[in-house]
């Protein structure tokens, strides 16, 4: 079945800490990727997102992610995470004509 | 300059009632689109709307009639309203219907059905 898996529902990180969130997909090709970022309270924002080419995208606000066919991964990494990170992160897949979003994983930042 | 604009923010109201949501997109974009998030976060397309057009129509009650006077504008109206209804409901929309569309969100309309 066509899915989009992100295996981490919670994840504890220190401010200034590296940050790496996981996403897995099992789709027939190669799909359309994308990272939201939803704040409290908030609408989601894309981050980044890839469609071909260089498997290493950059995005908004430091992050960036890595595309990995042999894994049908695309894992979103933050050097050094920010107070202001706290938040829920989607991974999601376009097909067809719309997305399909992962069950997300919430970002708490440790002072 | 509010990109994608939805109203109510907030919606609490009883079991049976009607109650719509409005969005509007002043980006000009062609597709139009409905999520629900439920209590765990889980984000799940509703409808979309291409040019006024249904194009996706996944499995939900036929209580949710979502209406589009025009490419600006996708409300939602649900009749008859139900607990299981109590969620967030996003309004988003792209340039056009596509795989590859980055969709814009709107900040969500948080319905509480007692």
């Amino acid at each position: 079945a066509q899915s989009v898996t992100q295996p981490d529902i919670h994840i504890t990180v220190s401010e200034g800490a590296s940050l790496e969130l996981r996403c897995n997909y099992s789709y027939g090709a190669t799909p359309y990727l994308f990272w939201y970022v939803q704040s409290p309270g908030q609408g989601l924002q894309l981050l980044l997102k890839y469609f071909s080419g260089d498997t290493l995208v950059q995005g908004i606000k430091g992050f960036e992610a890595e595309f990995k066919r042999s894994q049908s991964s695309f894992n979103l990494r933050k050097p050094s995470v920010h107070w202001s990170d706290a938040a829920e992160y989607f991974c999601a897949v376009g097909r067809n004509n719309d997305m399909r979003f992962g069950a997300g994983t919430r970002l708490t930042v440790k002072p | 300059d509010t990109a994608v604009s939805q109203t109510p923010k907030y919606l609490v109201t009883q079991m049976g009632n009607d109650k719509s949501i409005k969005c509007e997109q002043n980006l000009g974009h062609d597709t139009m689109y409905w999520y629900k998030q439920d209590s765990k976060k889980f984000l799940k397309i509703m409808f979309s709307y291409n040019n006024k057009e249904l194009i996706i129509n996944e499995t939900v009650p036929n209580r949710f009639s979502p209406k589009s006077p025009d490419k600006a504008h996708l409300n939602l109206h649900i009749n008859s309203l139900e607990l299981g209804d109590s969620a967030v409901y996003f309004c988003a929309s792209s340039h056009i219907a596509g795989a590859s569309e980055t969709q814009y969100f709107g900040p969500g309309t948080r319905l509480l059905v007692l």
